[in-house]
């Protein structure tokens, strides 16, 4: 199994809609998470971290899973600018995984 | 806020010269710095750890006569990409972890070898 694997995408979704991303991972000593968003052909940035059992940001939310060893990324209400490719980041050796594609449309 | 500085942000050279990437963390000092590849619609792939003072340390796959890392100080390290060639077409990235223990990326370099 490989140590991070995301939810295929492309994810289409219109303005407005729910939508969540899962992230699996393999190594459980893992105590922290990243999640990150990048542009097309820009560097990533950092979206949010996980830590505990979960965050919270305005619309995002990340959540960590340890007895299933996943954590998911919950953006409500979508706008046209979340249109982006989510990673998430696996410390301390900075596994990517191949993230997913998130295209919102009106 | 912390910031990596990278350049150049694109490059074209001809197949068979080298070329220099530079990151620079602006405003605090890293000890490590991280140089990735990524493909078009492809991962980030880590190629080397960057240690200051230290050789670096390759990821398997990676050639480390081809793609030499220098840490020569606390705020820059540089990728060389070694006698490039058009296999070697990718968009390069560094980061760097702050004091806070935050991932900060440069904004890339887009290299072209023709």
């Amino acid at each position: 199994r490989k140590e991070v694997e995301q939810d295929p995408g492309p994810f289409n979704v219109p303005e407005g809609a729910t939508v969540a991303f899962n992230c699996t991972y393999s190594n459980s000593a893992s105590q922290s998470f990243f999640w990150y968003r990048q542009d097309c052909r820009k560097e990533p940035k950092l979206l949010m971290s996980v830590y505990s059992s979960g965050n919270e940001d305005g619309r995002f939310t990340a959540q960590l899973n340890r007895a299933s060893q996943y954590i998911s990324l919950l953006i409500r209400d979508s706008k046209l600018s979340d249109s982006a490719t989510y990673l998430c980041v696996l410390p301390p050796a900075l596994i990517f995984g191949k993230g997913t594609t998130l295209s919102v449309s009106s | 806020g912390a910031v990596v500085s990278q350049h150049p942000s694109r490059v074209i050279c001809k197949s068979g010269t080298s070329v220099k990437i530079e990151c620079r963390s602006l405003d605090f000092q890293a000890t490590t710095m991280f140089w990735y590849r990524q493909f078009p619609k492809q991962s980030l792939m880590l190629m080397a750890t960057s240690n200051e003072g230290s050789k670096a340390t390759y990821e398997q796959g990676v050639e480390k006569d081809k793609f030499l890392i220098n840490h020569a100080s606390l705020t820059l390290s540089t990728l060389t990409v070694t006698s490039a060639h058009p296999e070697d077409s990718s968009f390069y990235i560094c980061s760097a972890y702050s004091r806070n223990e935050k991932l900060f990326f440069g904004s890339g370099t887009q290299l072209s070898v023709l």
